[in-house]
């Protein structure tokens, strides 16, 4: 399976852009980059996908470079509400979360 | 409409106890899926599945671990002899279905603690 390696943690002031990194190396030519996260004491949730184009949806933006190592996924005006942990996952059949990406968001 | 619900939210047991943890799916949705999170991980995949029929289930840890789906909606995950090492977060989500992914939706989970 395809691994994700992510920072485990960010900050972000309240109404600017957070950006959270992912990299993915060893992806398949086929293989669909996700974005769940997580708020404290809830599931998961899905935000986006996207296999080699840029994507925008109403929650946020993933950008997927050239290559497909690596990925961006774009909150373009954060707010506290979006204070959660990030997980960038590799389809392959099944979600595989790895330890994601705990997103502070500050006032 | 109503999200994917799961029963108890909390259950505490003893070492060795049965447990069972009941998961109710989107109406509609055929594929469902149990998912294990201990604390400061990601959710671990456990099972996935597809009508009635279980289509992988790699992920149970062992033999201990059992689901089932018997009408193709509602499942229910049976731990037997339960472990200290059990305890965490079962979630169960459900989706449309199919090997293409379709997005999945999320229980709150229930939340075991084994004594």
């Amino acid at each position: 399976d395809a691994k994700t390696t992510q920072p485990p943690s960010m900050d972000c002031a309240e109404g600017r852009a957070a950006n959270l990194p992912c990299n993915h190396s060893t992806i398949s030519g086929n293989e669909y980059v996700y974005w769940y996260r997580q708020i404290h004491s809830q599931g998961p949730q899905y935000i986006i996908h996207g296999l080699k184009n840029n994507e925008t949806n109403e929650m946020a933006s993933l950008i997927i470079t050239e290559d497909r190592k690596s990925s961006t996924l774009i909150l373009p005006h954060a707010t506290l509400r979006d204070t959660a942990v990030y997980y960038c996952i590799v389809y392959t059949g099944k979600l595989i979360f790895g330890q994601g990406t705990t997103l502070q968001v500050k006032p | 409409g109503a999200g994917v619900s799961q029963t108890p939210s909390n259950k505490v047991t003893e070492k060795g106890k049965y447990v069972e943890l009941r998961c109710d799916p989107i109406s509609g949705h055929t594929a469902l899926y149990w998912y294990r999170q201990s604390l400061g991980q990601g959710p671990e995949f456990l099972i996935y599945f597809q009508g009635t029929g279980a289509a992988d289930d790699s992920g149970l840890p062992n033999d201990r671990f059992f689901a089932v789906r018997p009408e193709g909606s509602v499942s229910t995950l049976k731990i037997q002899r339960t472990e200290r090492g059990d305890s965490a977060v079962y979630l169960c989500a459900s989706s449309l279905g199919g090997r293409v992914f379709n997005e999945q939706f999320f229980g709150p989970g229930t939340r075991l603690t084994v004594l």
